[in-house]
């Protein structure tokens, strides 16, 4: 079976500031897929980035970035330079090849509050 | 922009009558979709694989006669919350794959049901 654990549920943090979302998994397929998702308070989930476990290269976006590794089964994500706009519910993903319908199992979330 | 529409964005029924939400792939062929039921503050729970031509495939605990999920063609899904109750008011999130062969799902704006 699949599980993701986000450990915090919400962090706050002052416009400017860096914030890291811890993403820990668990799965034994060796091929999947592992996303993440932000939900701001609109209800929308949009989708940020996907990874498939061949590919450890860490991603830059912006003012976004992942640090994927497998040794420790971490998919983290880093906020730079935080803006209120980043205020959201993030979400960590995965998927195997062998989840009927490639189903996603979710991880409880992070609220992220960015004061100005 | 978006890829996946759902409607209606809110609904308010009273207890007993059913309801039924409507999931389309804008610009693209979607011969699996997802339907996911969302409690506040909490994460994404999937409630059934919505196949198109064939049976759904419901996730245990899930009512099937409570929730009737139709695929009714490669670019709409349907999900009928029969004979609804207060306890069925949630945020219920569609969601479907958009490239054949990758696992990214896209999600729709969501459905806030409440039920009087």
């Amino acid at each position: 079976a699949q599980k993701v654990t986000q450990a915090q549920t919400e962090i706050s943090v002052v416009e400017k500031e860096d914030v890291t979302l811890d993403c820990v998994y668990e799965t034994r397929d060796t091929t999947y897929y592992l996303f993440w998702y932000k939900q701001p308070p609109s209800g929308e989930l949009v989708f940020l980035i996907r990874r498939n476990s061949f590919d450890e290269q860490n991603e830059i976006s912006g003012r976004y970035s992942w640090n994927f590794q497998k040794s420790t089964s971490s998919f983290n994500f880093t906020i730079t330079a935080s803006q209120v706009v980043d205020s959201a519910v993030y979400f960590c993903a995965l998927s195997t090849i062998k989840a009927a319908g490639n189903k996603l199992t979710f991880g409880g979330g992070t609220r992220v509050l960015v004061k100005p | 922009g978006a890829v996946v529409s759902q409607h209606p964005s809110r609904v308010i029924c009273k207890s007993g009558t059913s309801v039924k939400i409507e999931c389309r792939s804008l610009d693209f062929q979607a011969t699996t979709m997802f339907w996911y039921r969302q409690f506040p503050k909490q994460s994404l729970m999937l409630m059934a694989t919505s196949n198109e031509g064939s049976k759904a495939t419901y996730e245990q605990g899930v009512e099937k006669d409570k929730f009737l999920i139709n695929h009714a063609s490669l670019t709409l899904s349907t999900l009928t919350v029969t004979s609804a109750h207060p306890e069925d008011s949630s945020f219920y999130i569609c969601s479907a794959p958009r490239d054949r062969g990758t696992d990214t799902q896209y999600f729709g704006p969501g459905t806030r049901l409440t039920v009087l």
